[in-house]
């Protein structure tokens, strides 16, 4: 079974640039998160989907980030424009919705840089 | 205020050594705990989850324990291995009247498994 899937890996863009991330969740998987990881801490919530409805987005920087999960299955994170402090690593992740203890399978991540 | 701390920050150990990892929550109402393992450069993948009434459960050389009373979990690695070499995030989840929380991560330790 394949994984969560995000592209690019890597992204290295200079401030003020526009800059987009995408996410394949695994097959079957409703929810879909995404997480901001900065150097040396954990991953924290940005947004979470059920299907194709944002149900928390509430630690999202509305000014200039945005997302979307068109068809309930595909998602794009973007940045516009971005800031030198937007670097960080950037993962997805993807769980079946119901039950507490629903694992949450995590994308390898995309490593933005902001120069 | 929900807050997840681990300790130490980083541990050097040599190959076939034991380890003992520290998780210190304060998440309230628990829901369940996980902890995490990453590789440099790739997303968290998940060792255990541990509801409030579980007090140990292993994944082969993991094994994690938890006391819901003084909000503290641990995770020992027995006979580790190079390929150990990753950080390990603590993960708690709370619980709000129906509805689950979302995932509070801790910074991770460090864990280096030198030859």
């Amino acid at each position: 079974e394949a994984g969560v899937v995000q592209s690019p890996r890597y992204k290295i863009i200079e401030k003020k640039q526009p800059v987009a991330f995408w996410c394949n969740p695994i097959s079957g998987h409703n929810t879909l998160y995404w997480y901001r990881q900065n150097l040396g801490q954990g991953p924290e919530l940005l947004i979470r989907y059920e299907n194709e409805e944002a149900v928390d987005d509430s630690q999202l920087p509305k000014d200039r980030f945005s997302a979307e999960r068109l068809k309930g299955v595909d998602s794009t994170l973007k940045i516009q424009p971005a800031e030198l402090g937007d670097s960080a690593v950037y993962l997805c992740a993807s769980s079946y919705p119901s039950g507490s203890t629903n694992e949450q399978f995590f994308g390898p991540g995309t490593r933005l840089t902001v120069l | 205020k929900n807050q997840v701390e681990q300790s130490p920050q980083s541990l050097i150990i040599l190959e076939g050594k034991n380890c003992t990892l520290q998780c210190n929550y304060t998440v309230s109402p628990f829901s369940n705990l996980r902890w995490y393992k990453q590789d440099t450069g790739r997303g968290p993948v998940s060792l255990t989850i541990m509801t409030f009434s579980e007090n140990t459960k292993s994944n082969g050389r993991y094994t994690a324990t938890l006391d819901a009373d003084t909000k503290q979990s641990s995770l020992h690695i027995t006979a580790s291995q190079l390929s150990d070499s990753a950080s390990y995030i603590c993960v708690v989840r709370a619980y709000y009247g129906g509805s689950q929380g979302n995932l509070i991560f801790g910074k991770g330790t460090k864990l280096s498994v030198k030859p």
